[in-house]
């Protein structure tokens, strides 16, 4: 079974609506993210969290945000989807301390139309 | 904040020929360095990272990279590539104190020719 799974994968909806992409992880670890890939911008960050308490904005907050409802699942919310929001997003966790690498999970295509 | 420059977004290479992959980045504090790779349709694999030690990092399915500190790059590179390494490659970087925040270059496309 994956680490890190996302749900949904695809979804497809309308300006204006208002969508939640949720994430959970396996790896017990405390750190959750939430980015964005747009073609030729790599990845970029939306929300971080180090623990159930701790939120904090990353590049790209604005129209998103997100709910931290245990150690194991992250949830980031469009209040009013608008179609440049349009992407692919990922769930990353990892390991509090240390070296940071990210273990992300396979993704979820977000289309606005 | 820290911020990495990918040179190539795109590099045709053919099978069983040698690939350079390039990535300077830009920092004030010391770093830690990492690569990634993208299969078509899937989230990102950890391929390789630096923290400190010996300069030349192997990683996972033979690709190293060599971190260069004068120069502010950790090129990725692999002697004999095989169609299994079409990929996106990202290059990200992170200070060593502080928040951690990854920053990632905007990838490199590897396509390798039969």
């Amino acid at each position: 079974d994956a680490d890190v799974t996302q749900t949904p994968r695809n979804r497809i909806t309308k300006t204006g609506k208002r969508i939640m992409l949720e994430c959970s992880q396996t790896k017990g670890h405390d750190r959750m993210y939430w980015y964005r890939q747009d073609p030729g911008l790599g990845l970029r960050l939306i929300y971080y969290s180090f623990d159930v308490k701790d939120i904090n904005k990353g590049e790209i907050s604005d129209g998103y945000s997100v709910s931290r409802q245990a150690q194991a699942k992250f949830s980031l919310s469009l209040e009013s989807a608008i179609p440049n929001q349009t992407a692919l997003y990922f769930c990353a966790t990892s390991p509090s301390g240390g070296a940071l690498a990210r273990f992300f999970g396979p993704g979820t295509r977000l289309t606005v139309l | 904040a820290q911020s990495v420059t990918q040179l190539d977004s795109q590099v045709p290479v053919f099978e069983e020929a040698p690939v350079e992959l390039r990535c300077n980045y830009s920092s004030s504090v010391s770093v830690y360095l990492f690569w990634y790779v993208q299969y078509p349709n899937q989230g990102l694999q950890l391929l390789l990272k630096y923290l400190s030690g010996s300069t030349l990092v192997k990683g996972i399915n033979g690709f190293e990279a060599e971190f260069n500190k004068s120069q502010t790059s950790f090129h990725l590179r692999k002697p004999s590539v095989h169609i299994s390494d079409t990929a996106e490659y990202f290059c990200a970087v992170s200070a060593q104190t502080g928040a951690n925040n990854l920053f990632f270059g905007t990838g490199t496309r590897l396509t390798v020719i039969p």
